[in-house]
Parts: C-alpha cells; structure tokens; sequence
C-alpha cells in the first residue's frame, strides 16, 4: 500500500471560500509535489517542495500555495476557490534517489 | 501547452490480446519516461520507466519501446487481463533539474474484455 496518505479524501466547498488539503509522506522523502487532475485528464503539475523549500512551481497562479513541514507532511493551500478548481488533488512524495509515489488523492468540488 | 500527446484515448482489447499505447514528447531534455496506471479512485502507480539510453524495457507483461530520434515511446500490455482495466498514463521529467516535474500526456482508458 502506498506510503502517501491525504486527507480529506472529499469535501465539497463554496466558490470564493478558502481550502487546505494535506499530505503525510514516508521518512526520507524530501521531496514533495502537488498536482490537480481534472476530470478524464492527466494531473498537472502545481508545484513541489524540497526540503521545506518551493524549488518549481507549474502555471498555477499565485491563490494556490503550499507548505512542507520538518515531519514530511505537507499542505496545499488554495485561495478565492473558483469552480474550474474542482478536481483531484495528488500529492506525491519521493527520496533523493527514487521515483514518486502518488497519494490516492482529494477529490475537491467548488459548488 | 500539451508537451506530451498520447493515443489513443480509449482501447477495448479480448483478454489475451496486446494493448498497445503511443506517447510523443517535445522537449528533448527529458530524460526520464515513467508509466502509470490508475485506477478509479486512486492516484497513478508507478508500472514501468525507461531511460533514453535504452530501446526497450520489459517487466513481466509490460514492455517500453522508446525511440529516441523519433521523440516516441510505447507502452505494451502483453496478454491483457481484465484486472489491467485502468487508465494508463505516459510521463516524462528531467530527472536533474530542480523541481524535476512530470509531464503527464492525457491518459488511455484500457478496457479489457472477458
């Protein structure tokens, strides 16, 4: 079983309120990166973190941000939510060396 | 801007049969080129990767073909199962660069029939 877990893994929230998603990964895995998967497409980069340090970030605008803390959990926050925000939220988590395993997601829908 | 195209969208094959799934890519630094399956529910799972330096990569009944000069690489199912039913997503990053994204092309809804 995978070693991200997030919560929530639904919620529903109003157009313009805020969001917080959050994602615990394995010790050793310093990096840490977000994506958004729309219905029937593939997840698009939104940004990652490197040892608590944002080091690339995806076409996101600046209401989307996010936060790695020491115990290799992380965050994303979302501002002003807009309904083309709804999707599934993946975090995914890697070490120095491996390949990222992925989260089963927060399905987020803006009503 | 899609920087990786895959086809088809969609395959139904017989149980037994091969599915076979094309990707392109654009940016000629890649140089990493994962495939995921997800499945209903849950988020991607790391299948198969392959390095440019190699043409193919077999692990069980998955197989990657790559072809450098082409900028294309393929994912083969060998002897499809109906658990293989998922949608299956070509990737590719650059594996030395900061904030090393992967670039997902807009998956294949696999199905296969009993």
């Amino acid at each position: 079983e995978t070693g991200v877990t997030q919560s929530p893994t639904h919620l529903i929230k109003t157009r313009g309120q805020q969001v917080t998603l959050r994602c615990s990964s394995q010790s050793g895995h310093n990096t840490v990166s977000w994506y958004q998967q729309a219905l029937g497409q593939g997840p698009q980069f939104i940004f990652q973190y490197y040892r608590e340090e944002e080091n690339g970030r995806g076409n996101f605008p600046p209401r989307f941000s996010g936060l790695q803390f020491p115990n290799y959990s992380s965050e994303l926050n979302v501002n002003a939510l807009e309904l083309d925000d709804s999707a599934l939220y993946l975090c995914a988590s890697s070490t120095d060396s491996g390949g990222y395993t992925f989260g089963s997601g927060t399905r987020l829908t803006v009503v | 801007q899609q920087q990786v195209k895959q086809s088809p969208q969609s395959l139904i094959v017989q149980k037994g049969g091969i599915s076979i799934i094309n990707c392109a890519y654009e940016n000629t630094a890649f140089d990493y080129f994962p495939w995921y399956q997800q499945f209903p529910g849950k988020g991607p799972a790391l299948l198969i990767a392959i390095r440019p330096d190699v043409s193919e990569k077999k692990e069980g009944r998955f197989t990657i073909s790559f072809n450098k000069s082409a900028k294309q690489f393929s994912l083969h199912i060998m002897d499809s199962q109906p658990g293989d039913s998922a949608t299956y997503f070509c990737a590719a990053s650059r594996v030395q660069a900061a904030g090393n994204k992967l670039t997902f092309g807009g998956g294949t809804r696999v199905l296969v029939k009993p």
